[in-house]
């Protein structure tokens, strides 16, 4: 089975930079996604990291590091908008994706 | 419309009723997905359509939960004698490459 771990909440300020990790125990791995949802909304794509490195998109980029088993999450320049709750999954082959619990981020002014 | 689309936004019925809900996914996507969350929770898989093949119907909680998918159109997610604990917002989605997957709005399900 596949588990993953990320923090609960985070929060920041206006502007800052917040990181989001995750870690996962998967019995196959394929890649390491990224969503956003606001509350009441539906998930959002943000990213997919299927090799080692850092996919920048934006604001937003996502690291992966598959011998240790960690991703990352990097919002920059953070905006009030970006309050939202961010998970990670792992796809391990079938194409459904194992979601984490999600962190709670908020930003203040 | 371009996005995933679900149907009801939203469903209250009473425990023991059966309820239906339906998705249509966006053209042109071959895997379809159904997943549920409970408030403040993460998303839980509950069945897996990719083509024609046989569903993946490994996170289906009890057998009150069935779902079908006519070709790569259409699916319904069919819930029998509804309990207190089935009360959840249910998300499809679709997807046509590894890792993105689109989802709809969700029908928020409530049993009385």
């Amino acid at each position: 089975g596949q588990s993953l771990e990320q923090p609960s909440e985070v929060t920041a300020v206006e502007g800052a930079i917040v990181q989001i990790n995750c870690t996962y125990q998967t019995s196959g791995f394929y890649g390491l996604s990224w969503y956003q949802q606001h509350d009441g909304g539906a998930p959002t794509f943000l990213s997919y990291n299927a090799l080692d490195g850092l996919e920048e998109t934006g604001r937003f980029s996502s690291f992966l590091s598959r011998s240790d088993s960690y991703g990352y999450l990097l919002l920059q320049e953070l905006q009030m908008k970006d309050s939202a709750s961010y998970f990670c999954a792992v796809s391990a082959g079938r194409r459904a994706l194992t979601f984490g619990s999600g962190t709670r981020l908020q930003v203040q002014p | 419309g371009a996005g995933v689309s679900q149907s009801p936004s939203n469903k209250v019925t009473e425990k023991g009723k059966d309820v239906e809900l339906r998705c249509d996914p966006i053209s042109g996507h071959t895997a379809l997905y159904w997943y549920r969350q409970r408030l403040g929770q993460g998303l839980e898989f509950l069945i897996y359509f990719q083509g024609n093949s046989a569903p993946d119907k490994s996170g289906l909680p009890s057998d009150r939960f069935s779902a079908e998918r006519t070709g790569e159109s259409v699916s319904t997610l069919t819930i029998q004698r509804t309990q207190q604990e089935d009360s959840a917002v249910y998300l499809c989605a679709s997807s046509y490459r590894e890792g993105e997957q689109f989802f709809g709005p969700g029908t928020r399900l409530t049993v009385l």
